[in-house]
């Protein structure tokens, strides 16, 4: 079965432009998280996204924001990119927190460098 | 919100030794503690978790213990070999209705196994 697939795997992009990244989740999988790592640091939540609401938002300005689509499948939008976006974007999937034994699983990442 | 600490930083053991890593939480009302090991540029897989109703768990040679009294939670694996050298992450979340799940990680541990 395939896992999480994430594109692109690299993106390098200009301060003040606009990213958008993509996240397929495991197949019967209907929530899709965001986090950000920066280098050196553990994940940050950013959203999660169940049967395509909104169900969590960390800690990150309005210049993040993201969307699920009807196949279960997410985007995560950046606005005005800023030097410190640079990290590596995780989507992670899983099943619904109240069936037994739903972790996250995470996909490889899209690598962000802002210049 | 939660707060997760991780201990070590950094930990170096010769193969065939164990290695212990700790995390201690704030919110009392985390419930699911999940363990990801992540390798230079791969995405973090999950590696064990435990619940809250669960003071231990064990997988081959992979153990997580959990004292919600004190709110820590510690790692240990046993027999370790070089394959294990990676950097671990700790994560507390708290289970609500409507699957929304967000998970809050530690700093991560980088642990290297000397052969």
């Amino acid at each position: 079965d395939a896992g999480v697939t994430q594109s692109p795997t690299h993106l390098i992009k200009t301060r003040g432009q606009h990213v958008t990244l993509r996240c397929s989740p495991i197949s019967g999988h209907k929530s899709v998280s965001w986090y950000q790592q920066v280098l050196g640091q553990g994940p940050q939540f950013i959203f999660q996204y169940y049967e395509k609401e909104e169900r969590g938002r960390g800690n990150f300005p309005d210049r993040f924001s993201a969307r699920q689509f009807p196949n279960y499948s997410s985007e995560l939008n950046v606005n005005a990119l800023l030097l410190g976006d640079s990290a590596l974007y995780l989507c992670a999937s899983s099943l619904p927190q109240d069936r037994a034994g739903s972790p996250l699983h995470f996909g490889n990442g899209t690598r962000l460098t802002v210049t | 919100g939660e707060n997760v600490e991780q201990h070590p930083s950094t930990l170096s053991v010769q193969e065939g030794d164990s290695a212990v890593i700790k995390c201690t939480y704030s919110d009392s009302a985390s419930n699911y503690f999940p363990w990801y090991k992540q390798e230079l540029g791969k995405r973090p897989q999950l590696i064990i978790d435990i619940r809250s109703n669960v003071g231990e768990k064990k997988d081959q040679r992979i153990a997580v213990t959990l004292n919600k009294t004190a709110k820590h939670f510690s790692l240990h694996i046993t027999e370790t070999q070089p394959e294990d050298s990676a950097v671990y992450f700790c994560a507390a979340s708290i289970g609500s209705s409507g699957s929304a799940r967000q998970l809050t990680f530690g700093s991560g541990t980088q642990l290297t196994v000397l052969p």
